[in-house]
């Protein structure tokens, strides 16, 4: 049974300061890895995602690196501002039905 | 082009009673999914469309949910005799096609209160 993992739990950074965000799954047979974005109250907004046969995506100050053998994806946040702080979640599509597996989420907060 | 929007955004309901919500995927996808969020329990998958058919059901938690997707597009998930742990918020997302890459789009969710 594939399981998502991410670390840490929470995190507070001051503003400025570049961050990574770690995500672990069980089973390396994936067909994708895709990271989002929650702010409170809101549903889910897609920030990168990254093929299984792919290493890595970048998207302005975000860059997502995947390492399916070991399983293991780190999401790297440079230069971060107090507009980054939200609930950051990594969901790996594991299965020809495309559903996703999350995992529990990072919740960051950048201090100005 | 629109987004995935849910309706409504937010119900509070007695526990007992039936609650029906409803999602517009973005149009021409063809898979739905919808997941639920509760506190403790983190984001979950409930159940898969590929057009009007559900081919993975495996994620409702019990006989009293159930879900119909018509025309391949608009889809209704019903809860029925609600009980208080069926609180959370109940998210859909749509992508092209469940096979190849593609991402999936969230909408923004409704949150279920069973008082």
């Amino acid at each position: 049974k594939q399981e998502v993992t991410q670390i840490p739990a929470a995190l507070s950074v001051p503003e400025g300061e570049n961050l990574v965000l770690n995500c672990s799954f069980t089973d390396s047979a994936i067909y994708n890895l895709q990271w989002f974005r929650q702010d409170p109250g809101k549903g889910l907004t897609s920030l990168l995602l990254i093929q299984s046969s792919q290493r890595e995506q970048t998207s302005g100050r975000l860059n997502a690196s995947l390492d399916k053998s070991s399983g293991r994806s780190t999401l790297y946040i440079a230069a971060s501002q107090p507009g980054d702080s939200a609930t950051y979640l990594c969901a790996v599509r594991a299965g020809n039905t495309g559903k996703l597996i999350f995992g529990q989420g990072t919740t960051l907060q950048v201090k100005p | 082009g629109a987004g995935v929007s849910q309706s409504p955004s937010n119900k509070v309901t007695e526990k007992g009673k039936d609650v029906e919500l409803r999602c517009d995927p973005i149009s021409g996808h063809t898979a739905l999914y919808w997941y639920r969020q509760s506190l403790g329990q983190g984001l979950e998958f409930l159940i898969y469309f590929q057009g009007n058919s559900a081919p993975d059901k495996s994620g409702l938690p019990s006989d009293r949910f159930s879900a119909e997707r018509t025309g391949g597009s608009v889809s209704t998930l019903t809860i029925q005799r609600t009980q208080q742990e069926d609180s959370a918020v109940y998210l859909c997302a749509s992508t092209l096609l469940a096979t190849g890459g593609y991402e999936q789009y969230f909408g923004p969710g409704t949150r279920l209160t069973v008082t």
